[in-house]
Parts: structure tokens; C-alpha cells; sequence
């Protein structure tokens, strides 16, 4: 059974740069079938696709072409985990914050999410 | 980037009583590779979204067979042949044609 366990802080001021921290067990962060992505909600913008990384034979990144300036996505093999960094946040970056696998099934097969992080972009 | 825009974006049903919602997009849904990207996910009171219905009509494992999805194109439905009481929340329809996948506005379901 495949689990995202997210972390990271609920609180960023503005101009501040938000990271997320995304554990997976149950599955590989180099498996050559999945790929590993943010995703977020609010009331404002519904459901926003962030980004991805994936590895096939190296990593590759692909990145909304909304926060592309602004958003990294990176990995951590040994630990297992994928993080998400973006930089210069404003209120409008507020919302829960999820990180998701699209697994073997299909492509952008969202089949597993972690439970969320409500991240508040205040001073 | 593709709209999705579901109707209707709030629905009262009756336990035991069908439901259907609507999918459409802004663009052809169907890839080069043959297959149309639409899924179809479910957010519990709570809770991460869960994926339904991949492919338009492929359940994912585990989603009980009174979900049904179809469609083709720019037009796609869900059905619940039998709404239960743990089937409220919200469904969001979703494409993965092309870079960025967008979601619905989403469709809240009550009992």
C-alpha cells in the first residue's frame, strides 16, 4: 500500500519561499513508472496542478506554466522523499497543498494523495 | 490550457435514487495515442480526492460497480446508478491530455 506523508510549515510570511516535503512508502521516488506531484487547492482557484518530477533513466521536471518561475521540485533518493520549493509567496499562494503519485494505470493517473498541508501566506 | 466546466454544481439526491453529472471540455479530449485522459475523483468531507474513473470509464479498483463513467470528445458524464449515504462530497472531472491538467469547478453531492 502506497502512502504520502506530507510536512512542512502551515505558516510563510510573504516574499518567503514555501517548502513541502512529500515521504513516500510503499513505492520507489526513482520508480520508472510513476511520477511524483503537487498539487494544491483553494476556495478562490479550485484544484491547481503544480508540477512533477519523474525518473526515466535521469530526472526530468515539468512545471504550470503559472509558477514555472517560481517553482522547484526536488528529490531526495535516500530519504525516499520529493519537496516542493516556491519562492516569493503572496496571500494568493494560500491553499492546502497536497503531493500525489500518477501511477503505472495511466497517465496522469492521480491514484494516491497525501492528506494535505493548509499552508496561510500571512505576516 | 483545456476548461472543464461541470454541471450541474450542486445536486440533492435521494438514498437509492440515481445521479449524474456533467463533464465538458474546452478542446477534444481524445490523445494521439487512441486514449481520452478524463478521470473522475471524489473529495470526501475532509479528505485528500480519491480517484473514481480513470479513462473515462475504467473504475479504479476497490470504487463499487454504481459508478460509471462516460463520454467522449469534449462531452463526459458520471453516474451513481444508486446514491448511498458515503457517496457525498464533492467530484471533480479532470483531463491529462496535455500539459497542464485542469480540474472541474467541482460538483457538490448531498443526501
Amino acid at each position: 500500500q502506497v502512502q504520502l506523508q506530507q510536512s512542512g510549515p502551515t505558516l510563510v510570511k510573504p516574499s518567503q519561499t514555501l517548502s513541502l516535503t512529500c515521504v513516500i512508502s510503499g513505492d520507489s521516488v526513482n520508480s520508472i513508472s510513476d511520477s511524483w506531484n503537487w498539487i494544491r487547492q483553494s476556495p478562490s482557484r479550485g484544484l491547481e496542478w503544480l508540477g512533477k518530477t519523474y525518473y526515466r533513466s535521469k530526472w526530468y521536471n515539468e512545471y504550470a506554466a503559472f509558477v514555472k518561475s517560481r517553482l522547484t521540485i526536488d528529490v531526495d533518493t535516500p530519504k525516499n522523499q520529493f519537496s516542493l520549493h516556491l519562492t516569493s509567496v503572496t496571500p494568493e499562494d494560500t491553499a492546502v497543498y497536497y503531493c500525489a503519485r500518477d501511477g503505472p494505470a495511466s497517465a496522469w493517473h492521480f491514484d494516491y494523495w497525501g492528506r494535505g498541508t493548509l499552508v496561510t501566506v500571512s505576516s | 490550457d483545456i476548461v472543464m466546466t461541470q454541471t450541474p454544481l450542486s445536486l440533492s439526491v435521494t438514498p437509492g435514487q440515481p445521479a449524474s453529472i456533467s463533464c465538458k471540455s474546452s478542446q477534444n479530449l481524445l490523445h494521439s495515442d487512441g486514449r481520452t485522459y478524463l478521470f473522475w475523483f471524489l473529495q470526501k468531507p475532509g479528505q485528500s480526492p480519491q480517484l473514481l474513473i480513470y479513462e473515462v470509464s475504467s473504475r479504479l479498483s476497490g470504487v463499487p460497480d454504481r459508478f460509471s463513467g462516460s463520454g467522449s470528445g469534449t462531452d463526459f458524464t458520471l453516474k451513481i446508478s444508486r446514491v448511498e449515504a458515503e457517496d457525498v462530497g464533492v467530484y471533480y472531472c479532470m483531463h491529462g491530455k496535455q500539459l497542464p491538467p485542469t480540474f472541474g469547478q467541482g460538483t457538490k453531492l448531498e443526501i
